[in-house]
């Protein structure tokens, strides 16, 4: 069963405009998420996170944004840039495990138009 | 500070025979762990090692198994490759040194395996 899902596999937006990655969880153990980009040919890169503690983190372009009774979060980015055209994972860690025993989403592709 | 580095970066394996993939992780971290990426199941958490110990375990056959040595450098073995067992064999490794909800875990570029 797929406890962390990215139901959109591909994203296209304009650069300069927001780009809404989504992800939905059906775990109510996860308390921990964690978004990665990864860029083809290479291991995942973490960009932000956010515990179950809190609803938003917010790190310059990249804000994360956490629904606990929707089971449901997502990725913000503002503004977009070509460079953060790569594919997007939503990652959850079970309670108290911190960034242990993470679980993956299917990964969206994102793709910034000039 | 050095990434995480893991080696060898490309494999080509046959069936029935046996591989085994290693990991260095960024110093002074001491927690490892392992994932398999594939096209059809997506990244797949395969096992964690904490001082030397398994401390988490993903739902892998016993086929797949690890180790963490001293140094916190860790090997990861399949035996009796299979068709399937063809994916990116991801390693991360994490500090633990603050609390538990700033962990990050850190990726390697990954070994890529192909078993024929």
């Amino acid at each position: 069963d797929q406890q962390v899902k990215q139901n959109s596999p591909s994203l296209s937006v304009q650069e300069g405009r927001i780009s809404i990655l989504n992800c939905d969880y059906t775990n109510s153990m996860f308390d921990y998420f964690l978004w990665y980009k990864k860029y083809p040919a290479e291991g995942p890169t973490f960009l932000i996170s956010i515990s179950s503690i809190k609803d938003k983190n917010e790190d310059g372009r990249f804000t994360v944004f956490l629904n606990k009774s929707a089971k449901h979060l997502s990725l913000h980015i503002v503004p977009s840039q070509p460079g953060d055209s790569a594919v997007y994972f939503c990652a959850a860690s079970p309670l108290g495990k911190g960034a242990q025993k993470l679980v993956f989403g299917q990964g969206t592709r994102l793709t910034i138009n000039p | 500070k050095a990434g995480v580095t893991q080696t060898p970066r490309y494999l080509i394996k046959t069936r029935g025979q046996q591989v085994t993939l290693s990991c260095s992780p960024i110093s002074g971290h001491r927690s490892v762990s392992w994932y398999q990426q594939t096209p059809g199941q997506g990244l797949q958490f395969l096992f964690e090692y904490f001082s030397e110990t398994q401390r988490n375990k993903g739902n892998f056959p016993g086929r797949f198994s690890g180790r963490q040595f001293s140094n916190s450098r860790s090997e990861m073995n399949v035996s009796t490759l299979e068709l399937g067992d063809s994916a990116l064999y991801l390693c991360a490794s994490g500090s633990e040194t603050g609390p538990a909800d700033t962990d990050t875990q850190y990726f390697g570029p990954g070994t890529r395996l192909t078993v024929l």
